[in-house]
């Protein structure tokens, strides 16, 4: 089954931009992955869809500063002009025919 | 608009059973599989399993098959996560979740807290 790598902390400055880095296990590099992001004391919520090829598609009502990107086996959101409600845990999540839910281990984000 | 409102939070005994909900509307239920996820405590998300409602089709994480079940009642568009023995370390939040290939929303989230 795939396995997600995900760094557990990033942080950078209110208004500065940040990259957050999700890795697909060998062998799965093409799979398709979405991101989730759970602020404080809420349930998650699902921000995009993420392709291969860098194609994405985001959830309704996810701002513009949001956006994602891949290269090989990593898959990328970056999230521009950084605001104080972007601090939160964010989440990849992918699938395949035999697991249908694999979640990363989820990277701490805090804005500076 | 697609909705997915769960029941309210628990407090239980260890060995006590029970049976939490997750009411889906806004979009054909039976068309969409729902799946419970677990967060302990300052931990990750994991997945505990998924069913879809419309042929009640149940997959399990390996690491909660027999731990609990997950059920579904399409007649009012509402799925269950249920246990039959809780131990303290049940104590965590569920989420349910829809997913299409992947998750695209999740429910508000359900407290368990098991303690004697």
């Amino acid at each position: 089954q795939p396995v997600l790598t995900q760094s557990s902390s990033a942080s950078a400055s209110l208004g500065s931009s940040v990259k957050l880095t999700c890795t697909l296990s060998s062998g799965h590099s093409s799979y398709i992955i979405a991101w989730h992001q759970q602020q404080p004391g809420k349930a998650p919520r699902y921000l995009m869809k993420l392709e291969g090829s860098g194609s994405y598609n985001k959830g309704s009502g996810v701002p513009d500063r949001f956006s994602g990107s891949s290269s090989g086996a990593d898959r990328y959101l970056t999230i521009s002009n950084l605001q104080s409600e972007d601090e939160a845990d964010y989440y990849c999540e992918t699938w395949d025919s035999n697991t249908p839910v694999v979640f990363g281990g989820g990277t701490k984000l805090t804005v500076l | 608009e697609v909705q997915l409102v769960q029941s309210g939070a628990e407090v239980k005994k260890p060995g006590e059973s029970l049976k939490i909900s997750c009411k889906g509307s806004g979009y054909s239920f039976t068309s969409y599989w729902i799946g419970w996820v677990r967060q302990m405590p300052g931990k990750g998300l994991e997945w505990m399993g998924i069913i879809y409602p419309g042929d009640s089709d149940t997959r399990y994480s390996p690491s909660f098959q027999g731990q609990v079940t997950i059920s579904a009642d399409k007649s009012i568009s509402t799925a269950y996560l249920q246990w039959s023995s809780l131990k303290a370390s049940d104590t965590a939040m569920y989420y349910c979740a829809r997913r299409t290939a992947m998750v695209d929303y999740w429910g508000q989230g359900t407290l368990v807290t098991v303690s004697s």
